[in-house]
């Protein structure tokens, strides 16, 4: 069945260092891909977004780009800031109306002044 | 953007009794809602898919008598735990699809049972 493996946390960086968070993919249709974030006490917000392959998602200076020929979708960021400390979720949906989301199971990421 | 809330946010109840939560898509109208139960610093794990006017789509292992689901509009659907028991006590998030397909989550309901 699809699925989404991330990279097991959590990930510990001081203020300023570089980022990724790995995330790779099975699916048996042409899946669009998701990264969503959940800070402390709230609820997930999306956060970016890859619909076709070679598609880059960015926003808030995060970056994945969507690799067919590896199946996966690294969210990356140049330099991280303390607000940054969250959990990130990377998604998966087959493109057909009305179906679910399918989450890996979250990598939570520490940031430290 | 789209907002989807949730109510009540945190409730505690007592070994037994039923709980209701609600799922409002506040500025669109959600043809299809999704309910999510999130254990602790876990991942979301699909309960069901709720079809406004028709019965909701269960989740293989979740109980349907227990976690009774109803889309009675296009904006609310509603989750009721039956009978909860402390092993019940989770994250449960709900979310809603806009007519683009693109889906909100609500802030999540933590329920508590004693």
């Amino acid at each position: 069945g699809d699925s989404v493996t991330q990279m097991e946390g959590p990930v510990t960086l001081s203020e300023e260092a570089f980022l990724t968070i790995n995330c790779t993919y099975t699916a048996t249709g042409y899946p669009s891909l998701f990264w969503y974030v959940q800070y402390p006490g709230e609820g997930l917000q999306l956060l970016l977004k890859a619909t076709k392959a070679d598609d880059k998602g960015s926003n808030k200076g995060f970056e994945a780009t969507y690799r067919k020929e590896t199946t996966s979708f690294h969210l990356e960021k140049g330099s991280v800031q303390v607000s940054d400390s969250a959990v990130y979720f990377c998604a998966l949906i087959v493109n057909q109306a009305g179906t679910a989301l399918i989450f890996g199971k979250g990598t939570t990421l520490s940031v430290s002044s | 953007g789209a907002v989807v809330s949730q109510h009540p946010s945190w409730v505690i109840c007592k070994s037994g009794t039923s709980v209701k939560i609600e799922c409002r898509s506040l500025d669109f109208q959600a043809t299809t809602m999704f309910w999510y139960r999130q254990f602790p610093k876990q991942s979301l794990m699909l309960m069901a898919t709720s079809n406004e006017g028709s019965k909701a789509t269960y989740e293989q292992g979740v109980e349907k008598d227990k976690f009774l689901i109803n889309h009675a509009s296009l904006t609310l659907s509603t989750l009721t735990v039956t009978s909860a028991h402390p092993e019940d006590s989770s994250f449960y998030i709900c979310s809603a699809n806009d007519d683009t397909d693109t889906q909100y989550f609500g802030p999540g309901t933590r329920l508590t049972v004693l």
